[in-house]
């Protein structure tokens, strides 16, 4: 069967650490990876997208590697602060992008 | 503002009164999609469109309907809510440039109650 899973519901962490998320898929073929910050009550908020021929991309304090052997992303945010503190979902566009599967999402807690 | 504009951003209805959650974009984005997010279950798609008059379904359409008749609304219909149907609906839209499509960008968030 086809499934998304991001490691633990949450994940705590000390500020200033690096915080690491994972997302594993399994028997899709994603055209594109895509990561979401979503605060409670509101729409997802887009970060970072790589695509199936990226290896990595970075913004800012933020990387995403994508293995498409491994099936598996991962999301690291570096130097995190307490503003950090969200849920991070993790998204896979197949079917040339038409359809996006979403991760249950990751909650990090970033302590001051 | 470029923005995805829902409405309304509440509602509480009964079951079998037919309603409308209304979604529109500015940025003049081709393709437009509606999810809906359930505690333990996330994001799911209910339908997507491609473009005007081009829509198809998602991983779980059942007892929802959509039209595209404007490139930037694309409206969610529930012709019979049943209490199943209560949940946090969210519309997206995104661009497609140089032949694939770029990140999506949501709206705030319909919270329905179906009772």
């Amino acid at each position: 069967s086809q499934k998304i899973e991001q490691n633990s519901e949450a994940l705590n962490i000390q500020e200033g650490k690096t915080a690491t998320l994972t997302c594993n898929y399994t028997n899709y073929s994603p055209a594109y990876l895509q990561w979401y910050r979503q605060d409670p009550g509101r729409g997802p908020v887009f970060l970072l997208l790589i695509r199936e021929n990226e290896k990595e991309k970075r913004k800012e304090r933020l990387k995403v590697t994508f293995d498409t052997t491994l099936k598996q992303s991962l999301f690291h945010i570096t130097a995190s602060q307490p503003a950090d503190s969200a849920t991070y979902l993790c998204a896979l566009d197949v079917k040339r992008g038409f359809k996006t599967i979403f991760g249950a999402g990751t909650r990090l807690f970033v302590k001051a | 503002e470029a923005q995805v504009t829902q409405n309304p951003r509440y509602l509480i209805t009964v079951t079998g009164k037919k309603l409308t959650v209304t979604c529109s974009q500015n940025m003049n984005h081709e393709y437009m999609s509606w999810y809906r997010q359930d505690p333990g279950l996330g994001l799911r798609q209910i339908y997507y469109s491609m473009n005007v008059e081009v829509t198809d379904k998602g991983d779980v359409p059942e007892g929802y309907k959509v039209s595209r008749k404007e490139k930037r609304n694309f409206p969610l219909i529930l012709e019979s809510p049943s209490p199943n149907q209560t949940s946090l609906y969210f519309c997206a839209s995104r661009s497609f440039t140089s032949g694939s499509y770029n990140e999506q960008f949501f709206g705030p968030g319909t919270r329905l109650t179906v009772l």
